[in-house]
């Protein structure tokens, strides 16, 4: 069956740190990956997907990026973090879109 | 493009009470739609979906949502609340060929004892 990690769970990054966030996905091939931000109150932004290795579209200009090194992973990364990067971040996978979305549990950053 | 609207950003209801969450979506072709839930501090979770097979769908933890064309709607509903429904909730829709689902911006459901 298919799985998808992703860690950590919790992290609290001083403003100006660099933030690396890794996702994972187990039992399937060739997924789309996804990156979304929820901040407090607010709803789903999505920051990035990727339909390949190596292909990465973002969607909202920011100092966050993104990278697809291998079929199944993909990774956040900021080299130098805001107070405004603080929020819950999700990853998800998919096959196709109509079968909808697989969610990670999410990492909780904290920019202080 | 597409879009979906989600009526309430907050619902409260009595446990044992119906629940209804009003989802509206704008889309140029036959949609896919998707109801998600989300506990504290937790990924979301796929509730149903609609994908153009029976108007009225069926999810887990007693949750259902019909189809209507005319109306351009995916309303949820569950017959009696229970304080363990407490969460909040997104409608998604994606139509074919697009890579993406857009998202509504989420209910959060309150269940009163």
């Amino acid at each position: 069956s298919q799985t998808i990690h992703q860690w950590p769970a919790t992290l609290v990054q001083p403003v100006g740190s660099p933030l690396s966030l890794e996702c994972t996905v187990e039992g399937t091939s060739n997924p789309n990956l996804y990156w979304y931000r929820q901040a407090a109150g607010r709803g789903l932004q999505l920051l990035f997907y990727s339909v390949g290795i190596g292909q990465i579209s973002s969607e909202v200009p920011q100092n966050l990026s993104a990278s697809r090194p291998q079929d199944r992973q993909f990774i956040l990364s900021s080299k130098k973090l805001l107070l405004s990067d603080s929020g819950f971040y999700l990853c998800a996978w998919s096959v196709e879109p109509r079968y909808g979305y697989t969610f990670g549990s999410g990492t909780r950053l904290t920019v202080v | 493009a597409q879009s979906v609207t989600q009526l309430g950003s907050h619902v409260s209801v009595s446990e044992g009470a119906l629940v209804l969450l009003r989802c509206n979506y704008s889309s140029s072709v036959p949609p896919y739609l998707f109801w998600y839930v989300q506990y504290p501090n937790q990924g979301l979770q796929l509730l149903l979906k609609y994908t153009s097979a029976a108007t009225l769908v069926k999810g887990i933890n007693g949750f259902e949502a019909e189809f209507k064309k005319s109306e351009t709607s995916f309303h949820l509903t569950k017959p009696s609340a229970h304080m363990s429904d407490a969460a909040e909730y997104f409608c998604a829709v994606s139509d074919y060929g697009n890579e993406k689902l857009t998202f509504g911006t989420g209910t959060r459901l309150t269940i009163i004892p």
